[in-house]
């Protein structure tokens, strides 16, 4: 089992809907998890950190994290064009980061 | 400047060429790292520094040598490069090693 696994996509989602992107993970003592935004050529950026279980919220970002099923997903409310990148899943196990191969999304105008 | 700066933003190099790639992180962050991504490929970690010392070393080939003399910066100097060396060079810093990375806008490295 690879330690952090992601659906490679493309996921494609209508304009103005509800992006779901989900992310497991092996290792059952990973304490943080976060999720990154890629454009095309560009450099990963940090969009959300989560360390507990539950939901966190930031804008039209959530995070959700189950430890017991070991997954960690994030979903983007309102999808706009502007959303259509990589999105990498990271968990930090025994202090290092270790990143799923991330899922495309094209959100579709 | 702010955050993770990286110079050259681009760099065409022969194969017989010597060339460095440079980092600087303006965060107060304890950790920098340099990864690889080639083409439509997923992140590869090449090396780690903590506290300005080389906690990791991802079976990097020898043409590829980093250095850290300070915990602001971080160098890849680069020596006989072959044409599948040819990627985006990202270079990133934490607070310590385990916590959120912030990534430097990458060297896009083509070998002729």
């Amino acid at each position: 089992q690879k330690e952090v696994e992601q659906n490679s996509g493309p996921l494609s989602v209508p304009e103005g809907a509800i992006a779901s992107l989900n992310c497991t993970y092996s290792d059952r003592g990973s304490q943080s998890f976060f999720w990154y935004r890629q454009y095309s050529g560009k450099s990963p950026e940090l969009i959300m950190s989560i360390y507990s279980n539950g939901d966190k919220e930031d804008g039209r970002f959530t995070a959700q994290l189950n430890k017991a099923s070991q997954y960690v997903s994030l979903l983007i409310r309102d999808s706009q064009p502007s959303d259509s990148a990589t999105y990498l899943c990271a968990v930090n196990r025994d202090d290092k980061i270790i990143f799923g191969k991330g899922t495309r999304l094209h959100i579709l105008p | 400047e702010t955050g993770v700066t990286q110079t050259p933003r681009h760099l065409v190099m022969g194969m017989t060429n010597k060339k460095s790639l440079k980092c600087e992180q303006h965060l107060g962050h304890n950790a920098m790292y340099w990864y690889k991504q080639s083409a439509k490929k997923p992140l590869e970690l090449m090396f780690v520094y903590s506290l300005e010392e080389r906690v990791e070393n991802n079976s990097v080939p020898s043409r590829f040598s980093p250095e850290c003399p300070n915990s602001s910066h971080l160098f890849l100097h680069l020596h006989t490069l072959q044409p599948e060396d040819s990627a985006l060079y990202l270079c990133a810093s934490s607070q310590a090693l385990g916590y959120e990375q912030y990534f430097g806008p990458g060297t896009r490295l083509t070998v002729t």
